[in-house]
């Protein structure tokens, strides 16, 4: 079975522009998540969507958006690109109904803002 | 608010040996799951290990096991007889809830590098 899937691999953009990243999840599940990793700290929740509908956010400001399509894939948008949004972003599914909310993680895509 | 803290930003251990990374939690919600994530340099995340917060024995997987104390709000990893694969970073976090469906919101800690010496 293919793994969360996560596209593209790397991206460099410059500031004030715009990017969107792109996530599927494993065959089946349906709750994607987001997370924004700086070099060197852990990972920082984004964003949560189960059945197409946002279930949580974090501490994030109005420039990070994101959006479930009927398949489950999601995107992750972020607007006005600042120097500080350089990072590894990583998605991760949830399968539904089990014993406990282990997270799948995709290969993640690093962006870099010049 | 979930916090998860890694006091040990990097440890060293020699080839078959074992090692504890420590990692302790505080949180107000009554149930919550808690997890190990091993991130080679490739930087995928890769699950080791889970703990909820009712079990009453420690987890365990192959060579991982959970130390948990509820009581301290520790969850220390154990790894025994320790590889050269085992080298990478090591993140604790939780989620909120200990099953059913918290729909996936993981806290992390900082992180542990963890250096294994042949």
């Amino acid at each position: 079975d293919a793994g969360v899937t996560q596209s593209p691999t790397h991206l460099i953009k410059t500031r004030g522009q715009h990017v969107t990243l792109r996530c599927s999840p494993i065959s089946g599940h349906k709750s994607v998540s987001w997370y924004q990793q700086v070099l060197g700290q852990g990972p920082q929740f984004i964003f949560q969507y189960y059945e197409k509908e946002e279930r949580g956010r974090g501490n994030f400001p109005d420039r990070f958006s994101a959006r479930q399509f009927p398949n489950y894939s999601s995107e992750l948008n972020v607007n006005a690109l600042l120097l500080g949004d350089s990072a590894l972003y990583l998605c991760a599914s949830t399968p539904p109904g089990g014993a406990y909310d282990e997270q799948f993680f995709g290969p993640g895509t690093r962006l870099t803002v010049l | 608010a979930q916090k998860i803290t890694q006091t040990q930003p990097g440890m060293f251990v020699q080839e078959k040996e074992a090692v504890t990374l420590d990692c302790t939690y505080d949180t107000s919600d009554p149930s919550y799951g808690l997890f190990w994530y091993k991130q080679p340099s490739s930087g995928e995340m890769i699950f080791l290990i889970y703990q909820g917060s009712y079990d009453q024995q420690n987890a365990t997987e192959g060579r991982y096991s959970l130390n948990f104390q509820k009581a301290r709000k520790s969850a220390n990893l154990v790894i025994s007889a320790s590889q050269l694969g085992d080298s990478a970073m090591y993140f604790c976090a939780m989620s909120p809830r200990a099953g059913g469906t918290s729909y996936g919101k993981l806290t992390f800690g900082q992180g542990t590098i963890l250096t294994v010496h042949p």
